[in-house]
Protein backbone atom coordinates (compact mmCIF):
# COMPACT_ATOMS: atom_id res chain seq x y z
CA UNK A 1 0.00 0.00 0.00
CA UNK A 2 1.28 3.48 -0.93
CA UNK A 3 1.46 5.35 2.50
CA UNK A 4 3.82 7.59 4.10
CA UNK A 5 4.38 6.51 7.29
CA UNK A 6 5.38 8.75 10.74
CA UNK A 7 6.41 7.64 14.21
CA UNK A 8 5.73 7.73 16.70
CA UNK A 9 1.90 9.11 16.68
CA UNK A 10 1.63 10.13 20.19
CA UNK A 11 4.76 11.67 22.18
CA UNK A 12 4.89 13.37 25.41
CA UNK A 13 8.44 14.59 26.07
CA UNK A 14 10.05 17.57 28.63
CA UNK A 15 11.73 20.86 27.49
CA UNK A 16 15.36 20.27 26.19
CA UNK A 17 15.08 16.39 25.46
CA UNK A 18 16.35 15.63 21.70
CA UNK A 19 13.92 14.17 19.58
CA UNK A 20 13.19 12.66 16.54
CA UNK A 21 10.42 12.50 14.84
CA UNK A 22 10.59 10.15 11.63
CA UNK A 23 8.85 9.60 8.04
CA UNK A 24 8.99 7.28 5.13
CA UNK A 25 7.42 6.94 2.27
CA UNK A 26 7.53 4.26 -0.41
CA UNK A 27 6.39 5.78 -3.48
CA UNK A 28 9.83 6.88 -4.60
CA UNK A 29 9.00 10.29 -4.03
CA UNK A 30 11.49 13.44 -4.91
CA UNK A 31 9.34 15.97 -2.85
CA UNK A 32 8.44 15.79 1.13
CA UNK A 33 7.67 18.07 3.61
CA UNK A 34 7.03 18.63 7.16
CA UNK A 35 3.73 20.47 8.36
CA UNK A 36 2.74 21.35 11.85
CA UNK A 37 -0.96 22.13 12.94
CA UNK A 38 -2.15 24.36 15.43
CA UNK A 39 -5.64 25.62 16.29
CA UNK A 40 -6.66 28.66 14.19
CA UNK A 41 -3.33 28.71 12.43
CA UNK A 42 -4.00 25.93 9.66
CA UNK A 43 -0.95 24.35 8.50
CA UNK A 44 2.39 25.81 8.43
CA UNK A 45 5.33 24.54 6.62
CA UNK A 46 8.04 23.87 8.57
CA UNK A 47 10.92 22.57 6.37
CA UNK A 48 10.87 21.05 2.78
CA UNK A 49 12.84 18.58 0.78
CA UNK A 50 12.95 18.95 -3.20
CA UNK A 51 15.58 15.79 -3.63
CA UNK A 52 17.88 13.59 -1.73
CA UNK A 53 20.12 15.99 -0.37
CA UNK A 54 18.47 19.15 -1.01
CA UNK A 55 16.54 20.52 2.05
CA UNK A 56 14.83 24.20 2.85
CA UNK A 57 13.11 26.06 4.82
CA UNK A 58 9.31 26.57 5.17
CA UNK A 59 7.53 29.11 6.82
CA UNK A 60 8.46 28.39 10.57
CA UNK A 61 11.80 26.60 10.60
CA UNK A 62 13.11 27.69 13.91
CA UNK A 63 13.96 25.11 16.47
CA UNK A 64 13.90 22.54 14.27
CA UNK A 65 16.55 20.19 12.08
CA UNK A 66 15.65 17.61 8.69
CA UNK A 67 17.95 15.59 6.67
CA UNK A 68 17.19 13.35 3.59
CA UNK A 69 19.81 11.20 3.30
CA UNK A 70 17.88 8.60 0.82
CA UNK A 71 14.79 9.30 -0.56
CA UNK A 72 12.43 7.78 1.84
CA UNK A 73 13.22 8.77 5.01
CA UNK A 74 12.64 12.83 5.90
CA UNK A 75 12.78 12.57 9.75
CA UNK A 76 12.40 15.76 11.62
CA UNK A 77 14.66 16.62 14.71
CA UNK A 78 14.32 18.69 17.51
CA UNK A 79 17.72 19.26 19.50
CA UNK A 80 16.11 21.06 22.24
CA UNK A 81 12.28 20.79 22.52
CA UNK A 82 10.15 24.31 24.11
CA UNK A 83 6.52 24.08 24.95
CA UNK A 84 5.83 26.14 22.05
CA UNK A 85 6.58 23.13 19.55
CA UNK A 86 3.80 21.18 21.79
CA UNK A 87 1.74 20.30 18.25
CA UNK A 88 0.32 18.23 15.67
CA UNK A 89 3.17 17.30 13.06
CA UNK A 90 2.38 15.74 9.48
CA UNK A 91 4.73 14.98 6.87
CA UNK A 92 3.87 14.79 3.62
CA UNK A 93 5.25 13.21 0.31
CA UNK A 94 4.56 14.00 -3.53
CA UNK A 95 6.25 13.32 -7.09
CA UNK A 96 7.91 16.16 -7.64
CA UNK A 97 6.58 19.22 -5.97
CA UNK A 98 3.95 20.41 -3.58
CA UNK A 99 0.93 18.81 -5.63
CA UNK A 100 -1.48 16.36 -4.59
CA UNK A 101 0.36 15.63 -1.44
CA UNK A 102 -0.02 12.08 0.24
CA UNK A 103 0.13 12.77 4.31
CA UNK A 104 1.02 10.85 6.99
CA UNK A 105 -1.25 10.10 9.73
CA UNK A 106 0.30 12.88 12.33
CA UNK A 107 2.66 13.44 15.66
CA UNK A 108 1.39 14.63 17.91
CA UNK A 109 3.88 15.93 20.18
CA UNK A 110 3.43 17.86 24.32
CA UNK A 111 6.82 18.93 25.31
CA UNK A 112 6.47 19.79 29.29
CA UNK B 1 1.70 38.41 -1.17
CA UNK B 2 -0.33 35.19 -2.16
CA UNK B 3 -2.61 34.19 0.13
CA UNK B 4 -5.75 31.93 0.20
CA UNK B 5 -8.91 32.40 3.03
CA UNK B 6 -11.39 30.42 4.23
CA UNK B 7 -13.80 32.95 5.71
CA UNK B 8 -16.02 30.51 7.85
CA UNK B 9 -14.45 28.52 10.73
CA UNK B 10 -17.68 26.21 10.75
CA UNK B 11 -20.14 25.04 8.40
CA UNK B 12 -23.72 23.28 8.96
CA UNK B 13 -25.64 21.43 6.77
CA UNK B 14 -28.53 18.95 7.17
CA UNK B 15 -27.75 15.66 5.57
CA UNK B 16 -28.92 15.20 1.81
CA UNK B 17 -28.97 19.27 1.26
CA UNK B 18 -26.50 20.52 -1.12
CA UNK B 19 -23.07 21.88 0.40
CA UNK B 20 -20.34 24.74 0.08
CA UNK B 21 -17.00 25.66 1.63
CA UNK B 22 -15.70 28.58 0.36
CA UNK B 23 -12.69 29.18 -0.49
CA UNK B 24 -10.67 32.78 -1.74
CA UNK B 25 -7.34 33.12 -2.97
CA UNK B 26 -4.78 35.90 -3.79
CA UNK B 27 -1.65 35.20 -6.36
CA UNK B 28 0.33 36.60 -8.76
CA UNK B 29 -0.49 34.96 -12.24
CA UNK B 30 -2.37 31.63 -12.99
CA UNK B 31 -3.47 30.00 -9.94
CA UNK B 32 -3.17 26.29 -9.13
CA UNK B 33 -5.35 25.07 -5.82
CA UNK B 34 -6.36 22.59 -4.20
CA UNK B 35 -8.42 20.88 -1.28
CA UNK B 36 -7.75 18.69 1.22
CA UNK B 37 -10.14 17.14 3.84
CA UNK B 38 -8.78 15.54 7.13
CA UNK B 39 -10.88 13.57 9.49
CA UNK B 40 -10.57 13.15 12.85
CA UNK B 41 -7.63 11.65 14.15
CA UNK B 42 -6.14 11.45 10.84
CA UNK B 43 -3.77 12.66 8.15
CA UNK B 44 -4.99 14.61 5.36
CA UNK B 45 -6.72 13.89 2.14
CA UNK B 46 -6.51 14.85 -1.19
CA UNK B 47 -9.52 15.61 -2.52
CA UNK B 48 -8.86 17.22 -6.02
CA UNK B 49 -6.88 20.26 -8.18
CA UNK B 50 -7.81 23.10 -10.46
CA UNK B 51 -4.52 24.14 -12.76
CA UNK B 52 -6.22 24.43 -16.25
CA UNK B 53 -9.26 23.50 -18.49
CA UNK B 54 -12.31 23.32 -17.00
CA UNK B 55 -13.63 25.56 -14.18
CA UNK B 56 -15.75 22.82 -12.42
CA UNK B 57 -13.44 20.24 -10.74
CA UNK B 58 -14.17 16.48 -9.86
CA UNK B 59 -13.13 15.05 -7.11
CA UNK B 60 -12.74 12.16 -4.74
CA UNK B 61 -16.31 10.86 -2.15
CA UNK B 62 -18.60 13.37 -4.71
CA UNK B 63 -17.11 16.55 -4.09
CA UNK B 64 -16.09 19.14 -6.81
CA UNK B 65 -15.16 22.55 -6.75
CA UNK B 66 -15.77 25.35 -8.64
CA UNK B 67 -12.80 27.96 -10.62
CA UNK B 68 -14.14 31.30 -10.70
CA UNK B 69 -11.22 33.66 -12.05
CA UNK B 70 -13.24 36.87 -11.82
CA UNK B 71 -14.45 36.42 -8.00
CA UNK B 72 -10.95 34.90 -7.35
CA UNK B 73 -12.54 31.75 -5.89
CA UNK B 74 -12.37 27.88 -5.36
CA UNK B 75 -15.43 27.03 -3.49
CA UNK B 76 -15.98 23.35 -2.60
CA UNK B 77 -19.10 21.70 -3.20
CA UNK B 78 -21.71 18.28 -2.78
CA UNK B 79 -25.17 18.12 -4.12
CA UNK B 80 -26.04 15.97 -1.36
CA UNK B 81 -24.38 15.93 1.92
CA UNK B 82 -23.59 12.66 3.98
CA UNK B 83 -23.14 12.76 8.17
CA UNK B 84 -19.81 10.79 6.90
CA UNK B 85 -18.75 14.13 4.97
CA UNK B 86 -18.40 15.73 8.64
CA UNK B 87 -14.34 16.36 8.89
CA UNK B 88 -12.19 19.69 8.51
CA UNK B 89 -11.65 20.91 5.04
CA UNK B 90 -8.23 22.86 3.68
CA UNK B 91 -8.52 24.81 1.06
CA UNK B 92 -4.63 25.36 -0.50
CA UNK B 93 -2.85 27.48 -3.63
CA UNK B 94 0.33 27.46 -4.91
CA UNK B 95 2.69 30.28 -4.31
CA UNK B 96 3.25 31.74 -7.46
CA UNK B 97 6.12 33.42 -6.19
CA UNK B 98 8.02 30.34 -5.23
CA UNK B 99 6.34 27.22 -7.20
CA UNK B 100 7.80 24.74 -4.66
CA UNK B 101 5.43 25.85 -2.12
CA UNK B 102 2.02 25.66 -1.17
CA UNK B 103 -0.29 27.73 1.40
CA UNK B 104 -2.78 26.66 3.36
CA UNK B 105 -6.16 27.99 5.02
CA UNK B 106 -6.96 27.83 8.10
CA UNK B 107 -9.34 25.44 7.65
CA UNK B 108 -13.22 25.28 7.47
CA UNK B 109 -14.91 22.49 10.08
CA UNK B 110 -18.09 20.98 8.32
CA UNK B 111 -20.43 19.48 10.54
CA UNK B 112 -23.58 17.65 9.03
CA UNK B 113 -26.23 17.28 11.01
CA UNK B 114 -28.53 13.61 10.84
Amino acid sequence: EAQVTQNPRYLITVTGKKLTVTCSQNMNHEYMSWYRQDPGLGLRQIYYSMNVEVTDKGDVPEGYKVSRKEKRNFPLILESPSPNQTSLYFCASSLSGPYGYTFGSGTRLTVV
Amino acid sequence: AQSVAQPEDQVNVAEGNPLTVKCTYSVSGNPYLFWYVQYPNRGLQFLLKYITGDNLVKGSYGFEAEFNKSQTSFHLKKPSALVSDSALYFCAVRDNGRDDKIIFGKGTRLHILP
